[in-house]
């Protein structure tokens, strides 16, 4: 079993949809958890954190579940500049990042 | 301020070769770590280097090797190419321990490695 799945996709959306994405993972020694953005043939870039009590930042909303060691994005209002591939990420000890192989996502017009 | 920087961008390379990559870190980062990416595949990691050594490593053999020098900056060697070694490699800096922030890694654009 791998350390952190996501289901693929890729996941079409209309523009304004409301989509959401999940992410669970395989060692309980997890500490921290990270939703990463990553464009076409682009670096990764940090999308934001996940903390238990669930943490938000305008569209989008992360929330953490550590007895079921599952991790959710929801994205509202999907825009175009939206489309990307979203790599959920876990760390155990200081340093070393886990990332899943990510979820596609594509908002059209 | 300039961000994290890796050359070169793009690389060919045929079996049995070697490879340097090179990363220069965020200003005011002295933590590098790389990683590979396969196509469709998520980042990797193989290794990390704080005060120029080999802090963690991941699953690679020992064809990946690296170095950090005293400005911080990083490189990583494959000795030995082998055609699966084709992915982007991704190098990311960060505070060391203790120095707050330390959670946050931030990628460079990566080396597009081919191996033919």
């Amino acid at each position: 079993r791998k350390e952190v799945e996501q289901d693929p996709g890729p996941f079409n959306v209309p523009e304004g949809a409301t989509v959401a994405f999940n992410c669970t993972y395989s060692n309980s020694a997890s500490q921290s958890f990270f939703w990463y953005r990553q464009d076409c043939r682009k670096e990764p870039k940090l999308l934001m954190s996940v903390y238990s009590s669930g943490n938000e930042d305008g569209r989008f909303t992360a929330q953490l579940n550590r007895a079921s060691q599952y991790i959710s994005l929801l994205i509202r209002d999907s825009k175009l500049s939206d489309s990307a591939t979203y790599l959920c990420v876990v760390r155990r000890g200081y340093s070393t990042l886990t990332f899943g192989k990510g979820t596609m996502l594509l908002v059209s017009p | 301020d300039a961000g994290v920087t890796q050359s070169p961008t793009h690389l060919i390379k045929t079996r049995g070769q070697q490879v340097t990559l090179r990363c220069s870190p965020k200003s005011g980062h002295d933590t590098v770590s790389w990683y590979q990416q396969a196509l469709g595949q998520g980042p990797q990691f193989i290794f990390q280097y704080y005060e120029e050594e080999e802090r963690q490593r991941g699953n690679f053999p020992d064809r990946f090797s690296g170095h950090q020098f005293p400005n911080y900056s990083s490189e990583l060697n494959v000795n030995a190419l082998l055609l699966g070694d084709s992915a982007l490699y991704l190098c990311a800096s960060s505070l060391g321990p203790g120095q707050g922030e330390g959670e946050t890694q931030y990628f460079g654009p990566g080396t597009r490695l081919l191996v033919l």
